[in-house]
């Protein structure tokens, strides 16, 4: 059973205006959550993380939200250009038990950034 | 910069043969991981190891190994690969024990089993 869902397959959004991309939790010990980005072909890279003790982390023109209550959060990318075109995976982490930095992912979102 | 390197970007295999997978990172960190991706499937975690020669099964061990003989080398292992194997293989490594540390992922390599 996936503990963390991305239930947007893909996404396609014009150059200049946000993206917005969604992610759904189930487990409440996740304190930690992760956004990577990946293209074809390349491993994922790390963009943007943030700690259960926020509700937002901010770096330059990418946002994560966090709502504990409603075991969600959002990447918003304001403003959105063609070079984002990505597959983006949210990733959460919990501390306790055996599985100590582990990650549990997404299956992730195809972002489609048009001129 | 950490940097997390895979023996090879694609591979062709045949059913039933051996294949080794070596993942070699350069930051000294004590976590390892394998994954597969598939299309729709997102990342899945085969293997992890903590420390050298430690391993833990992630959620789709079957039909895999793995060896950690050196911190830096974690070598994945498909005993008799099948065609359902046919995927992209990902390595990550992370630094410690610190809570939600970040993986850093290798390039990956895209398997071929005919």
């Amino acid at each position: 059973d996936q503990q963390v869902k991305q239930n947007s397959p893909s996404l396609s959004v014009q150059e200049g205006r946000i993206s917005i991309l969604n992610c759904d939790y189930t487990n409440s010990m996740f304190d930690y959550f992760l956004w990577y980005k990946k293209y074809p072909a390349e491993g994922p890279t790390f963009l943007i993380s943030i700690s259960s003790i926020k509700d937002k982390n901010e770096d330059g023109r990418f946002t994560v939200f966090l709502n504990k209550s409603a075991k969600h959060l959002s990447l918003h990318i304001v403003p959105s250009q063609p070079g984002d075109s990505a597959v983006y995976f949210c990733a959460a982490s919990a501390d306790r038990g055996s599985t100590l930095g582990r990650l549990y992912f997404g299956r992730g979102t195809q972002l489609t950034v048009w001129p | 910069d950490v940097k997390v390197t895979q023996s090879s970007r694609y591979l062709v295999k045949r059913t039933g043969e051996k294949v080794f997978l070596e993942c070699v990172q350069d930051m000294d960190h004590e976590n390892m991981f394998w994954y597969r991706q598939d299309p729709g499937l997102g990342l899945r975690l085969i293997y992890f190891s903590y420390d050298v020669k430690m391993k833990e099964k992630g959620d789709i061990p079957e039909g895999y190994s793995v060896s950690r003989e050196k911190k830096e080398r974690f070598s994945l292992i498909l005993e008799s690969a099948s065609t359902n194997q046919t995927s992209m293989y990902l390595c990550a490594s992370s630094g410690g024990t610190v809570i939600g540390e970040t993986q850093y992922f290798g390039p990956g390599t895209r398997l071929l089993v005919l």
